[in-house]
């Protein structure tokens, strides 16, 4: 296992459309977290699962943002109808719990 | 007033220095605490991880953490060019999301 890998490692698109991110978290990992991350900033939690389960959301989160983690594997994170401040890296983390967490490269995010 | 507060620098030291790093936080259920090093478009990449109270040392490296004063240290020995990057504290109670600070850009000069 090579750790935390995310999918695609770019994506361009034009605003107003849809875009889906996915990770593979590091194997056994049971926790799995959703960060965004501006420029000059520290990463933002966005949501995170415990298995399959989405325990948590957070409440600055448009209802244009969802996640899903089925068979408490790999998660994909969509944004609909994209908007220019949506435009960040997006980053995926995995942990056991209570235990350290590891990220991925991230996905840079970038609506025209 | 935010959970972790991190100064963000930028910080600019001499190669062979010491650094010293530190955020402060306000949730006194925090009991897990992890530093990491973030290059410029990459991850952040987990540099040391404590549990409570205590110190911790990897190589260069030591993390100290004081809950009573609510306070974490990340102490880089013998700072190295290499070293430049972005430094980010972070922390969580059980059962509950991990809460970053918004880092601390640091430049080693050669």
């Amino acid at each position: 296992d090579t750790g935390v890998s995310q999918n695609p490692r770019h994506k361009i698109t034009k605003r107003g459309q849809n875009v889906t991110f996915r990770c593979d978290p590091i194997s056994e990992h049971n926790r799995l977290y959703w960060y965004r991350q501006t420029l000059g900033q520290g990463p933002e939690f966005l949501t995170y699962f415990q298995n399959e389960a989405q325990l948590e959301k957070s409440r600055l989160l448009s209802d244009r943002f969802s996640a899903e983690r089925p068979k408490g594997s790999f998660s994909t994170l969509e944004i609909q109808r994209t908007e220019q401040g949506d435009s960040a890296m997006y980053l995926c983390a995995s942990s056991l719990l209570n235990t350290e967490a590891f990220f991925g490269q991230g996905t840079r995010l970038t609506v025209v | 007033q935010k959970e972790v507060e991190q100064d963000p620098g930028p910080l600019s030291v001499p190669e062979g220095a010491i650094v010293s790093l530190n955020c402060t936080y306000s949730n006194s259920a925090f009991q897990y605490f992890m530093w990491y090093r973030q290059y410029s478009r990459k991850g952040p990449e987990l540099l040391m991880y404590t549990y409570s109270s205590g110190n911790k040392e990897d190589g260069r490296f030591t993390a100290q953490v004081d809950k009573s004063s609510k306070y974490i240290s990340l102490f880089i020995r013998d700072s190295q060019p290499s070293d430049s990057a972005t430094y980010l504290c972070a922390m969580s109670s059980s059962a509950s999301k991990i809460i970053f600070g918004s880092g601390t850009r640091l430049s080693i000069r050669p």
